[in-house]
């Protein structure tokens, strides 16, 4: 069964370092997104992308977030300068053709902890 | 705004007990849907059922079975004869029909069932 990856699955880094987490959708799916999860606390959304363009964003994707399809199969999320708040588990989902209500499958997460 | 609330913080109950999840929402739009996705210790997001604002028949899957009732917005979820397998978060998440159908989650209810 196909299903959307998720590399690393840890992540340790110093604040204010740069990192860049990675994601593989299911492929053939459209629709991209990024979650987070504090620890021990509900998943919130952060971005959608579609069509090499970002679709939706929320207040916590300020201009220390940004995401990339840099290629027809890899989806990153990028963080260019770490902060201590930034540390929490990280979510990509894939959607297919986006039909209303189409279910978002999610990949097995990135942990990164800022020290 | 959307919104979702899941009243039960903790539960715990002895195996083989009925156990059921409240899920109550809060949407202006008069299309949405609704999932329920587990989340076991090992962290990963499960995705178990979705559900359309048009459709209030209840679904029952195995053990699990769905109860949506929109005069009272909720989307509570029942697991009978309950098994030590089923411990973990649950989350119910809702999408509206329009934009980027990005999920917005409940709080979480952490399930644990005793041996």
């Amino acid at each position: 069964e196909p299903e959307v990856t998720q590399t690393p699955s840890h992540q340790v880094t110093q604040m204010g370092q740069e990192v860049i987490l990675r994601c593989v959708p299911i492929s053939n799916h459209l629709y991209f997104y990024w979650y987070r999860q504090i620890l021990g606390q509900k998943v919130e959304f952060l971005v959608s992308f579609y069509n090499n363009e970002i679709s939706e964003k929320s207040e916590i994707f300020d201009d220390q977030f940004s995401v990339e399809r840099p290629d027809g199969s890899n989806f990153t999320l990028k963080i260019r300068s770490t902060k201590l708040e930034d540390s929490a588990m990280y979510f990509c989902a894939s959607m297919g053709s986006g039909r209303i209500g189409e279910t978002q499958y999610f990949g097995p997460g990135t942990r990164l902890l800022v020290l | 705004a959307q919104k979702v609330t899941q009243a039960q913080t903790e539960i715990s109950v002895v195996e083989k007990e009925d156990v059921t999840l409240d899920c109550v929402y809060e949407t202006r739009d008069t299309t949405y849907y609704l999932f329920w996705y587990k989340q076991p210790p090992s962290g990963e997001l499960v995705f178990l059922i979705r559900r359309n604002s048009f459709d209030e028949q209840n679904e029952i899957s195995g053990r699990y079975s769905w109860n949506f009732q929109k005069s009272t917005s909720s989307f509570n979820f029942t697991i009978t004869a309950s098994q030590v397998v089923d411990s973990a978060v649950y989350f119910c998440a809702l999408s509206e029909a329009g934009g980027a159908q990005k999920l917005v989650f409940g709080q979480g209810t952490r399930l644990t069932i005793n041996p």
